[in-house]
């Protein structure tokens, strides 16, 4: 399948810990892209990372990219309760190409 | 970054009538947009692919006639259920190829409208 596969499934953590993502998949690709999407809205672009980067950054969130290993990872760090959301990955398999979801990760931070 | 707007955000209309959903790039011209459903607690699922002046390529399991996808201008993408029934009822969520070519393969996504059909 195109999608990528997060995990865990569900996360839930205190305030001021670090939630930490993992994604996978399956053939090569262009590039990863994470989303958050909080309870019924839609999704917000949270980083595009490329095949050739292993790691990006922005501001409290850090993503690897292991290309070897088909396997992405988001780090948010010191979160906070507003982090509360879905977190989904997005490989991109060609550029210009299409955005396939999987489950996602739903991070749940308690005050 | 890159604004997609939606409208209408959530919309209620009556079983067997069309409800017409607008995808805008409101600061750059997209080429490209995707249509997306969602169902409570589940993964956006991909309908369809569209093109700025030519047809939409629907993913498969998608009835072309019942979700109609328009693309008339780089800034507009449409998508109309026709005949609308109960269980289209659905969170409908757009997105945008952002602008190139640094972040050509960016795609920004709209806030979604909530279709319910009574």
């Amino acid at each position: 399948s195109q999608q990528g596969e997060e995990d865990p499934q569900a996360l839930s953590i205190q305030e001021g810990e670090n939630a930490t993502m993992n994604c996978s998949y399956k053939t090569s690709i262009n590039n990863l892209q994470w989303y958050r999407q909080n309870s019924g809205r839609g999704l917000v672009h949270l980083i595009l990372i490329r095949s050739n980067e292993r790691e990006k950054h922005s501001g409290r969130l850090r993503v690897t990219l292991d290309t070897s290993k088909k396997s992405s990872s988001l780090l948010i760090t010191a979160s906070r309760a507003a982090d509360t959301a879905s977190y989904f990955c997005a490989p991109m398999y060609n550029q210009g190409g299409k955005l396939i979801f999987g489950q996602g990760t739903e991070l749940s931070v308690k005050p | 970054g890159a604004v997609v707007s939606q409208h209408p955000s959530w919309v209620i209309c009556k079983s067997g009538t069309s409800v017409k959903i607008e995808c805008r790039s409101l600061d750059f011209q997209a080429t490209t947009m995707f249509w997306y459903r969602q169902f409570p607690k589940q993964s956006l699922m991909l309908m369809a692919t569209s093109n700025e002046g030519s047809k939409a390529t629907y993913e498969q399991g998608v009835e072309k006639d019942k979700f109609l996808i328009n693309h008339a201008s780089l800034t507009l993408s449409t998508l109309t259920v026709t005949s609308a029934h109960p269980e289209d009822s659905s969170f409908y969520i757009c997105s945008a190829r952002g602008p190139g070519p640094s972040s050509g393969n960016t795609i920004y996504f709209g806030e979604g409208s909530w279709l319910t059909v009574v």
